[in-house]
């Protein structure tokens, strides 16, 4: 069974405090993404990365893919309070659907 | 807003009952999903679609059902229902089937009593 797993999975931090959530598998995936999702509503697609060791940035968020496709990193920078919600990273194997992790609760305190 | 739409945005029944939620992809995408988030299982991957057709399976339960019409819309059938199918419900599209970028509807919360 592929098995992706978030850590951690709680995380309260205050304004401006820097964090990184990861994502781990033993198993190889041809990409893979980050999902940003508040209570109440559908998750939102963040970022996709394909390429081994690919790292991407968006505003305050870093995104990076492990060399050997198997692992994920998601890093802010100065969090504020408006980035609380559930984290949710979900690889494509090469083989087989979509699968999520169980997610990263993060709350920001002004 | 991603443009996948879905109905209705709370639903509340009684066990032993039948709903049926609706999902409308984002304009041109062939694939749907169907998905279960619920606090304690987090989101489970329950039925795919491709272009009207029955593409995967994955934690779906027997009472469960769904279809997608040539409109490329999907619904899915929830029948028997028990205290634990309460949770939430989300659709998401994608243009094709494999490895494309899926994007979420907001979800139907379902409450079972």
């Amino acid at each position: 069974t592929q098995l992706l797993e978030q850590s951690p999975q709680f995380l309260s931090i205050q304004e401006g405090e820097n964090l990184t959530v990861y994502c781990n598998s033993s198993s190889v995936f041809s990409s893979l993404q980050w999902y940003r999702q508040e209570p109440g509503e559908g998750p939102v697609l963040l970022v996709t990365v394909v390429t081994g060791g690919e790292v991407k940035k968006l505003k305050r968020l870093t995104f990076q893919f492990g060399d050997a496709r198997k692992d994920s990193s998601l890093h802010i920078t100065a969090a504020q309070p408006g980035d609380t919600g559930l984290y949710l990273c979900a690889g494509f194997p090469y083989t087989g659907k979509l699968i999520f992790g169980q997610g990263t609760t993060l709350q920001v305190k002004p | 807003d991603s443009g996948v739409t879905q109905t209705p945005k709370h639903l509340i029944t009684a066990t032993g009952q039948r709903v049926t939620l609706r999902c409308s992809p984002r304009s041109g995408d062939l694939s749907v999903y169907w998905y279960q988030q619920s606090l304690d299982q987090g989101l489970q991957f329950l039925i795919q679609y491709y272009n009207g057709e029955e593409r995967a399976k994955g934690n779906i339960l027997e009472r469960f059902s769904a279809q997608q019409f040539p409109d490329l819309h999907s619904e899915l059938n929830l029948s028997s229902l028990e205290l634990g199918d309460s949770a939430l419900y989300f659709c998401a599209s994608s243009l094709r089937t494999g490895a494309y970028e899926q994007y979420f509807g907001p979800g139907t919360r379902l409450t079972v009593t």
